[in-house]
């Protein structure tokens, strides 16, 4: 398997533009998560899917902010509009499981600036 | 939400140096993992740990769950120029379902 695959992998936008990133998870695993890393806050989880449902996105920053997963292997990330507090590295994660010693794959991020 | 905290925040050493770095919380961890992020890609899993006083080692990385399981550490033999890395420790969070994860230790070893 190719792994948890993100695209694109470096994003240069202007406030106010429409963002969209978008990941593909491993085939079978059932759990997709979203995370935003920045060096003040560290990894902090956006969003998460269970066999393409949302359970928690208490983390989404704002109504600028959503996420969809129309089917297993696809999901996306939208940000609109865009601002420049936004930028950040934004990783993809699947699971096949959760809890306890499971393993969150992830993809290599999206490196998103906003100017 | 749990506060994991991680130090130091950043160790540079040189090639061949002994390291540890710690993790650390106020409350119980149910289980604790260690990942390994390099620059420019997303953190991969070294380690779980469970049990009360369990130790883990993997080639020349060792793992340390506190008795209490409130601390965790991952001590490194003779680093190497491989090992440059972000150190990220992380538990579930109280959902059980997403990874909570410290700030991390930023290592360079340099040759």
């Amino acid at each position: 398997d190719a792994g948890v695959i993100q695209s694109p992998r470096h994003e240069v936008t202007e406030m106010g533009q429409e963002v969209t990133l978008r990941c593909k998870p491993i085939s079978g695993h059932d759990y997709l998560f979203w995370y935003r890393q920045t060096m003040m806050r560290g990894l902090e989880l956006l969003i998460y899917f269970n066999n393409n449902v949302p359970i928690d996105d208490s983390g989404m920053p704002e109504d600028r902010f959503s996420a969809k997963m129309p089917n297993a292997s696809f999901s996306t990330l939208k940000i609109q509009p865009s601002e420049p507090r936004d930028s950040a590295v934004y990783f993809c994660a699947s699971s096949l499981e959760v809890g306890g010693g499971n393993e969150q794959f992830f993809g290599p991020g999206t490196r998103l600036t906003v100017l | 939400t749990q506060l994991l905290e991680q130090s130091p925040q950043f160790l540079s050493i040189q090639e061949g140096e002994n390291l540890t770095v710690y993790c650390n919380s106020s409350s119980v961890f149910s289980s604790l993992q260690w990942y390994r992020q390099e620059p420019g890609e997303g953190p991969v899993l070294l380690v779980t740990v469970v049990t009360g006083g369990e130790v883990k080692k993997l080639k020349r990385l060792t793992f340390q769950f506190g008795d209490a399981r409130k601390d965790s550490s991952l001590h490194i033999t003779a680093a190497q120029p491989g090992d440059t890395g972000l150190y990220l420790c992380a538990d579930f969070s109280n959902s059980g379902y997403a990874l909570n994860f410290g700030k991390g230790t930023s290592l360079l070893v340099t040759p």
